[in-house]
């Protein structure tokens, strides 16, 4: 059973560009979520796609958009980059939304670091 | 809203000694789950144990443990018998029901190093 994956590992971008991650989700997970986590700080939740719609939004302005694909992989696309974006982006996959207990399994991550 | 607070920057312990790591939280929902991840310094978020709200008991997984005290709202991880591998950032985090995969909500960590 392949876990999740992401790519690419690290990138560096400068401000005002656009960037694309993306997340393969472990087989059989039909749900995708995506965070930002700032050094030192804890995750901060993105939004969450779930069959191919968007399931959920965190506080994050319209230039954080996303994508998940018919294979249930996704895409975290981010327009105008600003410095504050610096940031590990983890990708977690899940085999639903509801009903049991459903742990979120999440990849290694992708470091942004806008210069 | 929900919040998680983890008021420890971090923490040392011995090996084969018993840690707690504690975590207190905020909401208005009626029902919730909470979890907690490790971190290593690899970036990825492993998870540990889970605790729903209506449970009645503790959640245990091996070497884990969660003192669940809904009154207090605090959800503090054990580990006993630390070992070397346990050095990581620890993360309480949780949802807005139990046994959701909704938005998780995590706290700001704290850094547990295991010495010899």
């Amino acid at each position: 059973e392949t876990g999740v994956t992401q790519s690419p590992t690290h990138l560096i971008k400068t401000r005002g560009q656009q960037v694309t991650l993306r997340c393969s989700s472990q087989s059989g997970h039909n749900t995708v979520s995506w965070y930002q986590q700032a050094l030192g700080q804890g995750p901060q939740f993105i939004f969450q796609y779930y069959r191919e719609e968007e399931n959920g939004r965190g506080n994050f302005p319209p230039r954080f958009s996303g994508l998940q694909f018919p294979n249930y992989s996704s895409e975290l696309n981010v327009n105008a980059l600003e410095l504050d974006d610096s940031a590990l982006y983890l990708c977690a996959s899940s085999p639903g939304t509801s009903g049991g207990r459903l742990e979120q399994f999440f990849g290694p991550g992708t470091r942004l670091t806008v210069l | 809203a929900q919040k998680i607070t983890q008021t420890q920057p971090g923490m040392f312990v011995q090996e084969k000694e018993a840690v707690t790591l504690d975590c207190t939280y905020d909401t208005s929902d009626p029902s919730y789950g909470l979890f907690w991840y490790k971190q290593p310094s690899s970036g990825e978020m492993i998870f540990l144990i889970y605790q729903g709200s209506y449970d009645q008991q503790n959640a245990t997984e091996g070497r884990y443990s969660l003192n669940f005290q809904k009154a207090r709202k605090s959800a503090n991880l054990v580990i006993s018998a630390s070992q070397l591998g346990d050095s990581a950032m620890y993360f309480c985090a949780m949802s807005r029901a139990p046994g959701t995969a909704s938005k998780l909500t995590f706290g700001t960590g704290t850094r547990l190093q295991v010495t010899l």
